[in-house]
């Protein structure tokens, strides 16, 4: 079975600061993919990120970046120079064999001034 | 380009009651998929429309149920509403399979 697991609820951080979210991941597939979706109070779903298995490379967008570490299964996301706008719901999500997408329960991050 | 839109927004029924929800894609996408978000079970995947034909379904009952058009546009359907049906409902459509692009969901209340 596919799962995806975000093990912090809640975070924290302090504006201009840098947060790590983590996601661990559990599959049989050899080919996917990862993506981090936020998703602010306005409830738009906002693809952040995105991270292909097959790839070493860690993706990195402006102020987010990945950790992947396909051997432990693992995806954390890092976004430096927090902002206040980053405070947000924040699902990492697992996708294989066209469309079929697992989402984590999520991490609400805050920011503080 | 515009974004993915979902009709309506809100909607309040009452239990035993049928809802039709609809979801036009992001133009020249072909993959609509369903959601159904709430605060206990977060997201959980309903089902996933490619060329008018379902390609990919959640766990969720046959009282769930959707349909694609020939243009993309998709509806979903709940019959017999219960209580718990109340959630906020998200589609969201790719182009390439590789990466979902989401709408503003519809929020339903089931009295």
């Amino acid at each position: 079975a596919q799962t995806v697991t975000q093990s912090q609820p809640e975070m924290s951080v302090q504006e201009a600061e840098t947060v790590t979210l983590s996601c661990t991941y559990d599959t049989s597939e050899s080919d996917y993919y990862l993506f981090w979706y936020k998703q602010p109070p306005s409830r738009q779903m906002i693809l952040v990120i995105r991270q292909e298995a097959y790839k070493q490379q860690n993706a990195t967008e402006n102020r987010f970046s990945v950790n992947f570490q396909k051997a432990a299964k693992s995806f954390s996301l890092k976004i430096s120079d927090s902002q206040l706008g980053d405070a947000a719901m924040y699902f990492c999500a697992h996708q294989y064999n066209f469309n079929k997408f697992y989402f984590g329960s999520g991490t609400k991050l805050n920011v503080k001034p | 380009k515009a974004g993915v839109t979902q009709t309506p927004r809100y909607l309040i029924k009452t239990r035993g009651q049928q809802v039709t929800l609809s979801c036009s894609p992001i133009s020249g996408h072909r993959s609509v998929s369903w959601y159904q978000q709430t605060p206990g079970q977060g997201l959980q995947f309903l089902f996933e429309y490619f060329s008018e034909t379902q390609r990919n379904k959640g766990n969720f009952p046959g009282r769930f149920s959707g349909r694609q058009f020939s243009n993309s546009r998709s509806e979903m359907n709940v019959s017999t509403l219960e209580l718990g049906d109340s959630a906020l409902y998200l589609c969201a459509s790719s182009l390439s399979g590789n990466e979902q692009y989401f709408g503003p969901g519809t929020r339903l209340t089931v009295t």
